[in-house]
């Protein structure tokens, strides 16, 4: 079953402004980590964020947690056209096993 | 540094047939894993291996579906026999003993 659900499941924005994610998910967890995945391409890491870290930045990158809510956020800032992919949150448990939400689908218009 | 090698990339079978799918891990990665990850959704765990060894493939539909990783490098994921349902992008994972999964770019198939 899938634990995390992420927020909107679609996202449609122009250049310039920034995106931004939510995913949320049930049980306790090791860390929470972001990926990106272009159409018809396997999934890129982004991002990972441990459960006793509350943000996390990578670049243009932002991720907060929060585990009393059991949630998390993904924001891209300075949003550009080649940053159009879906965005998956998943959580990860004992032995690196991921679990995976249904993701966001971003569209950055030019 | 190369990623992680799957073949094919796209196969398209009749339901009832058999299939196979290849992935070559990244060299020195222990941990290797196959998703299946059917079209709108995120990816779902089959089967993770440690070495040569399985850690968790409680979501693998063993009737239909096996997996081996021999001398813990390369991997098969076999389906047989396949079904509609079958039809989606077949992921392979790899990672070091900890560190992030790295992903290879799927095999999609298309079931008839």
């Amino acid at each position: 079953s899938q634990q995390g659900e992420e927020d909107p499941q679609a996202l449609s924005i122009q250049e310039g402004e920034n995106a931004t994610m939510n995913c949320s998910y049930k049980t306790s967890i090791n860390n929470l980590q972001w990926y990106r995945q272009n159409s018809g391409r396997g999934l890129v890491h982004l991002i990972l964020i441990r459960s006793n870290e509350r943000e996390k930045h990578s670049g243009r990158l932002r991720v907060t947690l929060d585990t009393s809510k059991k949630s998390s956020s993904l924001l891209i800032t300075a949003s550009r056209a080649a940053d159009t992919a879906s965005y998956f949150c998943a959580t990860a448990a004992r032995y690196g096993k991921l679990t995976f939400g249904q993701g966001t689908i971003l569209t950055v218009h030019p | 540094e190369a990623g992680v090698a799957q073949s094919p990339r796209y196969k398209i079978i009749e339901k009832r047939q058999s299939v196979a799918f290849w992935c070559n891990p990244i060299s020195g990665h222990a941990t290797l894993y196959w998703y299946q990850q059917i079209l709108g959704q995120g990816p779902k765990l089959l089967i993770q291996f440690q070495n040569n060894g399985v850690v968790d493939d409680s979501q693998l539909p063993k009737d239909r579906f096996s997996a081996e990783r021999l001398k813990g490098v390369d991997s098969t994921l076999k389906i047989q026999p396949a079904k509609l349902e079958d039809s989606a992008v077949y992921l392979c994972a790899s990672r070091e003993v900890q560190g992030t999964q790295y992903f290879g770019p799927g095999t999609r198939l298309t079931v008839l």
